[in-house]
């Protein structure tokens, strides 16, 4: 079955430090681009980053340009968000999504998701 | 690229013909996606490329438009169907979603 399953999220004051990972399985990871999408609490669909299959190309939203860092282990068939200088608004549900065969064709598997928060 | 959708919420009834839009402040050609979230649930791809299905997506889900209008139409509500639905265009970084449309029972 292919499947991806996000873990690392937790509670972090302001000014802090988390590092998200979506573990793959199922499908040959190095193969497909991914992608990390947030949720705030209550809102819509917030697109934060996506990492090309190879890992040589990582795009950004501009909310978190500079502040995150996505990156992935093929050998270990995980993906990575690095979030530093987390701010309240980046408090939300991140989803890790795999792209379908082409990136344009959208986002055809998501875990459910790992719950950040960010207070004092 | 900014994509609005409308309406933001609808209310229909089982059985109904209902159709969402979203309009691309640019021209994205079909890299156009449609999305459908249920509460507590991760999104689920439904459409892609404007009009293709998703493989083991119901066929009364249909999706079309190219440039910056599309729309996506049920053709027969089903009680499953009530949910949000999103659309996210795939043209260019970064890749937006719209606002969602929050599809309720009449």
């Amino acid at each position: 079955e292919v499947q991806v399953l996000e873990s690392g999220g937790g509670l972090v004051q302001p000014g802090g430090s988390l590092r998200l990972s979506c573990a793959a399985s199922g499908f040959t990871f190095g193969n497909y681009a991914m992608t990390w999408v947030r949720q705030a609490p209550g809102k819509g669909l917030e697109w934060v980053s996506s990492i090309s299959g190879s890992g040589d190309s990582t795009h950004y939203a501009d909310s978190v340009k500079g502040r995150f860092i996505v990156s992935r282990d093929s050998f270990k068939s995980t993906l990575f968000l690095q979030m530093n200088s987390l701010r309240a608004e980046d408090t939300a549900l991140y989803y890790c999504a795999k792209y379908s065969t082409i990136y344009y064709n959208g986002m055809d598997v998501w875990g459910q998701g790992t719950t950040v928060t960010v207070s004092s | 690229i900014q994509l609005t959708q409308s309406p933001s919420s609808l209310s229909a009834s089982v059985g109904d013909r209902v159709t969402i839009t979203c309009r691309a402040s640019q021209d994205i050609s079909t890299y156009l996606a449609w999305y459908q979230q249920k509460p507590g649930k991760a999104p689920n791809l439904l459409i892609y490329t404007a009009s293709t299905l998703q493989s083991g997506v119901p066929s009364r889900f249909s999706g079309s438009g190219s440039g910056t209008d599309f729309t996506l139409t049920i053709s027969s509500l089903q009680p499953e169907d009530f949910a949000t639905y999103y659309c996210q265009q795939l043209d260019r970084y970064p890749c937006t979603f719209g606002q969602g449309t929050k599809l309720e029972i009449k």
